[in-house]
């Protein structure tokens, strides 16, 4: 098994250009998060995915939006790039939402530069 | 959500132990104890998690306080591999969302 996949690994955008972050798992997993990590800092929620079909906002969803394309799928897509959105993306997947408690897996991440 | 606090930074010699310490005051009852550790320049790992009781696996053993107000992770043998942030998380449902404060930095020396 892959695990959790993320593709770039690395990318450089201009102020104002678009781009979509792909991610993908092959565990099966019901729910799907991303995650933004800025220098010297924690883990920030962006958007998750508890199951297929549904999308949720987490800690700091502005300026990103999400489509679960399918079950291995949860795309991140950045519209109008900002300098501030430089960090590190991560993509996380979990076996099922709820009260249960499972743990989370994470893929390599996307290191994002906006000039 | 409840908070964590955890001390910024920790040293341990290689083959000692290691006790990391955390502090969740306002838990709630039904609050699961996470922990994750984030080697250079990769994604978070998961390393263990209970509810009550203390807990042990191939990585390390957690222990939980009888007020559930504090735990410590125990790495038993610490090796330089070791050496990471370690991310004390109260695991709240609801979407299984995580939310990850600073953790703290573990240094392991010769």
């Amino acid at each position: 098994n892959a695990g959790v996949t993320q593709t770039p690994k690395f990318q450089v955008l201009k102020t104002g250009q678009s781009m979509t972050l792909q991610c993908a798992q092959d565990m099966n997993h019901n729910s799907m998060y991303w995650y933004r990590q800025d220098p010297g800092m924690g883990l920030r929620l962006i958007y998750y995915s508890a199951s297929e079909g549904t999308t949720d906002k987490g800690e700091v969803p502005n300026g990103y939006n999400v489509s679960r394309l399918n079950k291995r799928e949860f795309s991140l897509r950045l519209e109008s790039a900002a300098p501030s959105q430089t960090s590190v993306y991560f993509c996380a997947s979990t076996q099922r939402g709820g009260r249960s408690s499972y743990e989370q897996y994470f893929g390599p991440g996307t290191r994002l530069t906006v000039t | 959500d409840a908070k964590t606090t955890q001390p910024n930074s920790m040293e341990s010699n290689e083959e000692e132990p290691v006790h990391l310490p955390c502090n969740h005051s306002t838990i709630s009852g039904t609050d699961y104890i996470h922990w994750y550790r984030q080697l250079p320049s990769q994604g978070p790992e998961y390393v263990i998690h209970g509810l009550t009781s203390n807990v042990n696996n191939r990585m390390a053993s957690l222990a939980i306080a009888e007020d559930r107000k504090s735990s410590t992770l125990i790495l038993h043998r610490a090796t330089l591999r070791d050496a990471a942030v370690y991310y004390c998380i109260l695991y709240t449902g609801g979407g299984n969302k995580l939310t990850f404060g600073t953790g703290t930095q573990l240094k392991v020396e010769l």
